[in-house]
């Protein structure tokens, strides 16, 4: 089975910090997503990947960005964290683009900024 | 971007009853998903939908791609308590960057044992 490993479940960062939300998948697959999950908002997409070093923007990217260095790893920056940004982050990836490929979600990491 | 219109936003049953939840678009999809996500976990993949009047079931999970290719609906038979989650439907529209994957806001069930 595909794992996507997030690398901290909680994260508690003060406003204005640098924070970076880190996302190992260990299936060799292409696309690599960046969510956040906010009550009665559902998942709202920040940014994708396709490939190494290539980077898309999603739905509500202000405020973030990524880095995508090595095939398996997808990094989440946030620049200059602020309250606003306190959400369930969760990464997710996909072989490649397809009706047969669906989405491989990590656990998730639940983001408070103080 | 595109919207998923999920329904109901959430359902308090009572074990054992059967629930059904539905997903509407203006937009038609070639594929249709359904997810759970468990309380603290990252959403799972329950069924895939590839064609207009496709049903499938998983267990006690029916899902079905609307004729039109527009809608989606689950069905969970005999509800039990495991079954509490929020449950996603999500879209894809096509292939390259149009194949990513448009989600609804998801159903919260509750079940009472």
């Amino acid at each position: 089975d595909v794992k996507v490993t997030q690398s901290s479940r909680y994260l508690v960062k003060r406003t204005g910090e640098k924070v970076f939300l880190e996302c190992v998948q260990d299936m060799d697959h292409e696309n690599m997503f960046w969510y956040r999950q906010d009550p009665g908002l559902g998942l709202r997409l920040i940014y994708f990947s396709y490939d190494v070093k290539m980077k898309e923007k999603g739905d509500i990217p202000e405020g973030y960005s990524v880095s995508r260095e090595k095939k398996e790893r997808f990094s989440l920056i946030l620049e200059s964290a602020s309250t606003n940004q306190t959400s369930m982050y969760l990464c997710a990836s996909s072989l490649s683009w397809g009706v047969d490929y669906g989405y491989t979600f990590g656990s998730g990491t639940r983001l408070t900024v103080v | 971007g595109q919207q998923l219109n999920q329904s109901p936003q959430s359902m308090f049953i009572q074990e054992g009853e059967d629930v059904s939840m539905n997903c509407t678009s203006s937009s038609i999809f070639n594929t249709w998903l359904w997810y759970k996500q468990d309380p603290g976990e990252g959403p799972v993949l329950l069924i895939a939908l590839y064609k207009a009047g496709e049903l499938t079931s998983n267990g006690r999970l029916t899902a079905q791609f609307g004729i039109t290719r527009k809608d989606s609906f689950l069905n969970i038979s005999a509800s039990i308590p495991s079954d509490v989650g929020i449950y996603f439907c999500a879209g894809q529209l096509g292939g390259g960057s149009q194949g990513n994957l448009i989600f609804g806001k998801g159903t919260k069930l509750s079940v009472k044992p």
